[in-house]
């Protein structure tokens, strides 16, 4: 099994809907990287969290850290068309944090 | 530059053959980061740059792939005697994880 899974591995939501996407690792975190990924594009940074119970907003994207169940959660709010692609999440690993290790991703998809 | 920039976008060669793929990082970043995303793997790093210290190589595959980091800015990714299994998106990132656009990799 992967050391971050993600779920769902992907959803379809009607436009205007709420959805959150886990994170949830089997090591303990110590940060976690949110990125979207359109087909066939690189990774577009959202938002880092570094401490357990930090959370982030972006406008409609928020992301929060609970450190003691390892897993991190992103909130879409009143989603659009344009929320839809692939979600990333990666955590630093290695001695110094220096290298991400990525969950498989979640595909969403925003119908209208 | 503003961002990251790797060349090129799009590579499609023959088994066997050698690649080199370029990343430009963001100017001033000092850390420097090649990944991998192919369908059966996901995302998964390949090496780290720091700006004089040894790179990271941990997450080469094989010996066939090799990085170098000129003047601790430009970075090429060589990849040499191709395989199938190689194509993927090649993803460079700097500093704080930004990423590139990645080049797509084809290896007939």
């Amino acid at each position: 099994s992967q050391e971050l899974e993600q779920s769902p591995q992907s959803l379809i939501v009607q436009e205007g809907k709420n959805l959150t996407i886990n994170c949830t690792s089997s090591k303990t975190l110590y940060g976690l990287y949110w990125y979207k990924q359109k087909y066939g594009e690189g990774l577009i940074f959202l938002m880092m969290l570094q401490k357990g119970g930090e959370e982030k907003s972006h406008e409609k994207i928020t992301a929060k850290l609970d450190e003691k169940k390892q897993q991190s959660s992103l909130h879409i709010t009143a989603s659009q068309p344009s929320h839809a692609g692939i979600y990333l999440c990666g955590a630093p690993r290695g001695e110094y944090g220096n290298k991400l290790v990525f969950g498989a991703g979640t595909i969403l998809r925003v119908k209208s | 530059g503003a961002g990251v920039s790797q060349s090129p976008s799009n590579k499609v060669t023959e088994k066997g053959k050698d690649v080199e793929l370029r990343c430009d990082p963001i100017s001033g970043h000092t850390a420097l980061y090649w990944y991998r995303q192919s369908l059966g793997q996901g995302l998964e790093f390949l090496i780290y740059f720091q700006g004089n210290s040894a790179p990271d190589k941990s997450g080469l595959p094989s010996d066939r792939f090799s990085a170098e980091r000129t003047g601790g800015s430009v970075s090429t990714l060589t990849i040499q005697r191709t395989q199938q299994e190689d194509s993927a998106v090649y993803l460079c990132a700097s500093t704080h994880q930004f990423f590139g656009p990645g080049t797509r990799l084809t290896v007939l």
